[in-house]
């Protein structure tokens, strides 16, 4: 089954420590995203990229880091100076650039020790 | 800039009722639309779309329209069942090339038997 998959399905966090969330999809899709979700604030989005090698900030983009180094991977790293880090992290893929539906993978949970 | 106002929650609802989630915009351009629908603890599933106004979209019993003239797009289902209970998300596109996803804050829906 074509799908997108997140690891691990929770994450703890030490103060000070960075840490990375996984995402892959076997979609073919060009395009992938991060997303950050708090209670009752929707959906905000972190970083994304189009293409490999290839990645853009969105509005909430300090604290973190991605790359995409290959075409099914995203991952992202939540670093020492995100002070606020526990929250759902989505990913999500499009096929290009330009195609507008989103397709969502199951979420990891971070959380601060 | 672009922006999603969704009603406020939690909506609740006994089981067959009717139901309408309101859902506006503020965007340039002519975006599309979309609701996307999040169970309990997972990622978030397309429900429907519209491209262009006046379209329909329509999924599993769900329906919105693409309102130009009052920049909405409301969620309704004529007879909701339990198995709806899940949190609603209405979306629109932005970005240069539009694949950047705005959404709203969400919406819970608790459906009663």
């Amino acid at each position: 089954d074509g799908g997108i998959t997140q690891s691990p399905k929770y994450l703890f966090r030490k103060e000070g420590q960075n840490v990375t969330l996984s995402c892959e999809q076997n979609l073919n899709h060009d395009a992938m995203y991060w997303y950050r979700q708090d209670p009752g604030q929707g959906l905000r989005l972190i970083y994304y990229s189009q293409i490999v090698n290839d990645f853009q900030k969105g509005d909430i983009a300090e604290g973190y880091s991605v790359s995409r180094e290959k075409k099914e991977s995203f991952p992202l790293t939540v670093t020492s100076a995100q002070k606020n880090p526990t929250a759902f992290y989505l990913c999500a893929s499009s096929p290009r650039m330009g195609i507008e539906t989103q397709y969502f993978g199951p979420g990891t949970r971070l959380l601060v020790l | 800039g672009d922006s999603v106002t969704q009603m406020e929650g939690p909506v609740t609802l006994s089981e067959e009722a009717f139901l309408t989630i309101n859902c506006t915009y503020t965007a340039t351009g002519y975006p599309s639309l979309f609701w996307y629908v999040q169970y309990p603890g997972e990622g978030l599933q397309l429900l429907l779309k519209a491209t262009k106004a006046d379209d329909k979209g329509s999924n599993k019993g769900f329906e919105a329209t693409y309102r130009k003239e009052t920049t909405s797009f409301h969620l309704e289902k004529g007879s909701v069942q339990v198995s709806d209970s899940a949190v609603y998300f209405c979306a629109l596109s932005a970005g240069e090339y539009g694949n950047k996803l705005v959404f709203g804050a969400g919406t819970i829906l608790r459906v009663k038997s």
